[in-house]
């Protein structure tokens, strides 16, 4: 069953922050992060484990609420490279197979 | 190191036809993915492979989908015949084990008219 994703697009001014949810129904085992930009292959970002820690790398981070069944990923003080659609995939537990959400499209104006 | 590879880039076909897409994955990784991702939308899996044994091909349109990986290295997907609701990209994707980070091939852009 595919993850929900929200907001579907987001219009930022560069520095301002974002955050982007992603959402299941199922028990989950995993939630990846892609970023994808135009006419170009999606980017992994980050993996978040059932029992892991958040994880982060720069100003770019991601939490992993189990309980709720939803992860979060924030983009702090966003810069014009990150504009692009952001996916999340999810493995529910016992299912072997990671289900991409329909994505959320970032917009970073100068 | 050198990324995954994909062949064509670009195909356009008129429906009824055969078309066939070339995957070289990362030197190393075992598993190999084929997704499909219609405009807008995130990629769908097709099919997984486990060095050369297809594991999950339950999304595979059977009737006029196959896939291969001969030698547990290079795959190649192919349509036949190709239907209008056939255009799409499809990607392939590889990682050294199943559940590890996914590094996805540059995609093949399908248009069947």
């Amino acid at each position: 069953q595919q993850p929900v994703q929200s907001p579907q697009a987001v219009i930022l001014r560069e520095g301002e922050d974002a955050v982007i949810n992603c959402s299941s129904s199922k028990a989950l085992y995993s939630v990846h992060w892609y970023r994808q930009k135009h006419g170009e292959a999606p980017v992994f970002l980050m993996i978040l484990l059932k029992g892991g820690e958040q994880k982060g790398h720069d100003k770019i981070s991601a939490s992993f609420n189990e309980k709720k069944q939803q992860s979060s990923l924030y983009l702090t003080a966003s810069q014009l490279s990150y504009s692009g659609t952001y996916f999340c995939g999810t493995e529910k537990q016992g299912a072997q197979k990671l289900v991409f959400g329909q994505g959320t499209r970032l917009t970073i104006n100068p | 190191e050198a990324g995954v590879v994909q062949s064509p880039r670009y195909k356009i076909i008129e429906k009824k036809q055969p078309v066939a897409f070339w995957c070289n994955p990362i030197s190393g990784h075992n598993t190999l993915y084929w997704y499909l991702q219609n405009l807008g939308q995130g990629p769908e899996l097709l099919i997984r492979y486990e060095n050369e044994e297809a594991v999950d091909d339950s999304q595979l349109p059977k009737d006029r989908f196959s896939a291969e990986r001969l030698k547990g290295v290079d795959s190649t997907l192919k349509i036949q015949p190709a239907e209008l609701g056939d255009s799409a990209v499809y990607l392939c994707a590889s990682s050294p084990i199943y559940r590890d980070t996914l590094s996805f091939g540059p995609g093949t852009r399908l248009t069947v008219l």
